[in-house]
């Protein structure tokens, strides 16, 4: 049983690209979370999908937008990139969005933004 | 309001003692408290979760106590091990949704 993937896993970009990150969730999964993690930090939620819909959005601004397809894989895109969207972005997936819900994460994509 | 505190931010244990990680949340709406475990290059693995009508749970060698009142809770980990360091979080959620994590510690494990 294949747990969550993402790719890529190293990414390095310009300031002002624009980027799109992968994740496929774990079998039987339906929700897709995504996660920003700064060095030394804990992970900041960004955004969850469940559904193909954004259901819960943290504090990012509008630069950060996503998509959840048919088949519950995802995809994390960001705009107009600045110095401090380099981070590990992490994406965790789980059954449903209430409840006690047990999130597996996935290895992550270290984006580097120069 | 959204915030978890944890402490300390780094912790060295002798093999065999025992590591005690602490978190603090302000919003009495969180209802599920999940440690994460987090080796460098990999994801955060779920280790153990409580929630707030239980006191304390307990899987091997991790237990997590829990402070309704207090608004606390915290990670042992007993017989620690080589093996065991890694940096850990403790978080916070409500029905499931948007986690809030805690700035993690670090734990090394001396052999």
């Amino acid at each position: 049983d294949a747990g969550v993937t993402q790719s890529p896993t190293h990414l390095i970009k310009t300031r002002g690209q624009q980027v799109t990150l992968r994740c496929s969730p774990k079998s039987g999964h339906d929700t897709v979370s995504w996660y920003q993690q700064a060095l030394g930090q804990g992970p900041q939620f960004i955004f969850q999908y469940y559904e193909e819909e954004e259901r819960q959005r943290g504090n990012f601004p509008d630069r950060f937008s996503g998509h959840q397809f048919p088949n519950y894989s995802s995809e994390l895109n960001v705009n107009a990139l600045l110095l401090g969207d380099s981070a590990l972005y992490l994406c965790a997936s789980s059954f449903g969005t209430s409840g006690s819900v047990q999130q597996y994460f996935g290895p992550g994509t270290r984006l580097t933004v120069t | 309001q959204q915030q978890v505190k944890q402490s300390p931010q780094s912790l060295i244990v002798q093999k065999g003692g025992i590591s005690i990680i602490n978190c603090a949340y302000e919003n009495t709406a969180f209802d599920y408290f999940p440690w994460y475990q987090q080796f460098p290059g990999k994801g955060p693995a779920l280790l153990i979760a409580i929630r707030p009508d239980v006191s304390e749970k307990k899987e091997g060698r991790f237990t997590i106590s829990f402070n309704k009142s207090a608004k606390q809770f915290s990670l042992h980990i007993m017989d620690s091990q080589p093996g065991d360091s890694a940096t850990y979080f403790c978080a916070a959620s409500i029905w499931g949704q948007n986690f809030v994590f805690g700035p993690g510690t670090r734990l090394s494990v001396l052999p």
